[in-house]
């Protein structure tokens, strides 16, 4: 069955970047995407990319993806405290119809 | 951009009644809502997945007469948890596939149900 896996807690200095992992066991994920849940609050979208691709930027947002080892990444840039919160990688496949799949998310904590 | 509101954000009820929660698309057509269950400190468990004007899709292991979800337009989606528990107790959080971008998935921010 699918599987996504991320690392559970990160933590860095204000101004630094951030990497949070992500790994995934379906070869046919389709779309892959990057959820932030900030405290007792839903999920927000914060970027995906199709498998075809490698790299997506989005200002501070950096995806990358190596589909041979199935990792993705997500990296943020000059990390703020405003951008402490859960992330979490999710999969899907058939060009989205189909339903997602998270891992158990990464805290990112910020600290000044 | 997309939004979903769900309705209430929190709410607290005694061990045996039954509590509706409204899970809404506001700018899109939504086609499809899924509602999912979040633990303490846990990820998203998807519950059912609830296409408009047809019965809902239930995952393994969710009791459908439990959790009754009824999904009567293309904006709308409600989840009813009947005779709830206190083990029933969690976050629950709608998602919106908007019909024009079936790529992605909007989530409401998640309703706290606490029952006593």
């Amino acid at each position: 069955g699918e599987d996504v896996e991320q690392s559970l807690f990160l933590s860095v200095r204000e101004g630094d970047s951030s990497v949070i992992n992500c790994t995934y066991t379906d070869s046919s994920s389709t779309y892959l995407y990057w959820y932030k849940q900030e405290p007792g609050a839903g999920l927000q979208l914060l970027t995906y990319i199709f498998s075809n691709m490698d790299m997506k930027q989005d200002q501070r947002l950096t995806v990358l993806l190596n589909k041979k080892d199935k990792h993705l990444s997500l990296r943020i840039a000059d990390t703020q405290t405003g951008d402490s919160a859960i992330y979490f990688c999710a999969e899907t496949m058939n060009s989205g119809y189909s339903t997602l799949t998270f891992g158990k998310g990464t805290m990112l904590l910020v600290s000044p | 951009g997309a939004v979903v509101s769900q309705h209430p954000s929190r709410v607290i009820c005694k061990s045996g009644t039954s509590v509706k929660i409204e899970c809404r698309s506001l700018d899109f057509q939504a086609t499809t809502m899924f509602w999912y269950r979040q633990f303490p400190k846990q990820s998203l468990m998807l519950m059912a997945t609830s296409n408009e004007g047809s019965k809902a899709t239930y995952e393994q292991g969710v009791e459908k007469d439990k959790f009754l979800i009824n999904h009567a337009s293309l904006t709308l989606s409600t989840l009813t948890v009947t005779s709830a528990h206190p083990e029933d107790s969690s976050f629950y959080i709608c998602s919106a596939r908007d019909r024009g971008r079936p790529d992605t998935q909007y989530f409401g921010p998640g309703t706290r149900l606490t029952v006593l």
